[in-house]
């Protein structure tokens, strides 16, 4: 079946403006998770979902991030006003349980502001 | 503080060699326990998890790895390695709702 999709693939934004990424989880999964991660280093959490409900945004950097999984499938996080330090590749992922249960990610997004 | 580490930042081994990659955490309960892989470019795919039960677990690819509650350890193991295992691993453990990963191993593969 489908996995976990993301897009775009490779976004270049100018320092100062807004990006919208994009996450399809795998159908029927209830969680979806949003991960940043920096050259070299493992993912870093992000913000949590189940179903519509955003349960956990405590790993967001910043008031410029937002995400937001209005019908409980599809999920966009978006980043305002972005910064060079926000350069990273930025993963999705779908779970049919909680934080805790194995989670099935997306080939990523990566960003570049320049 | 929770925390999860793999002390390995990169290890190479020679094609048809042995491996193992250490991941080691600090947490007050027994967690979940969860070995990823990652390619270039591509997103992390699951190897094998522990939740309970028999502390040798079998994954996919021939990995596995081995629950110590006593060492406080879970290390991924391979037999003979493949040039195809070249990657990254992270491992992952998770515990009341929360799930942190290592920092990564890059495992390179000399023919």
């Amino acid at each position: 079946g489908a996995g976990v999709s993301q897009s775009p693939r490779y976004k270049v934004a100018k320092r100062g403006q807004d990006v919208a990424l994009r996450c399809d989880p795998i159908s029927g999964h209830v969680s979806l998770f949003w991960y940043q991660q920096a050259l070299g280093q493992g993912p870093e959490f992000l913000t949590y979902f189940q179903n519509e409900a955003q349960l956990d945004k405590s790993g967001l950097p910043s008031d410029r991030f937002f995400a937001e999984r209005p019908e409980g499938s599809v999920s966009t996080l978006k980043i305002q006003r972005t910064q060079q330090e926000d350069s990273a590749v930025y993963l999705c992922a779908s779970s049919l349980g909680g934080r805790t249960h194995e989670q099935y990610f997306g080939p990523g997004t990566r960003l570049t502001v320049t | 503080a929770q925390s999860v580490t793999q002390p390995d930042i990169h290890i190479t081994v020679s094609e048809g060699a042995s491996l193992e990659l250490r991941c080691n955490y600090s947490y007050g309960a027994t967690p979940y326990l969860f070995w990823y892989v990652q390619s270039p470019g591509q997103g992390l795919q699951l190897l094998l998890k522990y939740f309970s039960g028999d502390t040798l677990v079998q994954g996919i690819k021939g990995f596995e790895a081995e629950f110590k509650r006593s060492q406080s350890s879970f290390n991924l193991r391979k037999p003979s390695v493949h040039w195809s295992d070249a990657a990254e691993y992270f491992c992952a453990v998770a515990l009341n709702n929360d799930m942190r990963f290592g920092a990564g191993t890059r495992l390179t593969v000399k023919p």
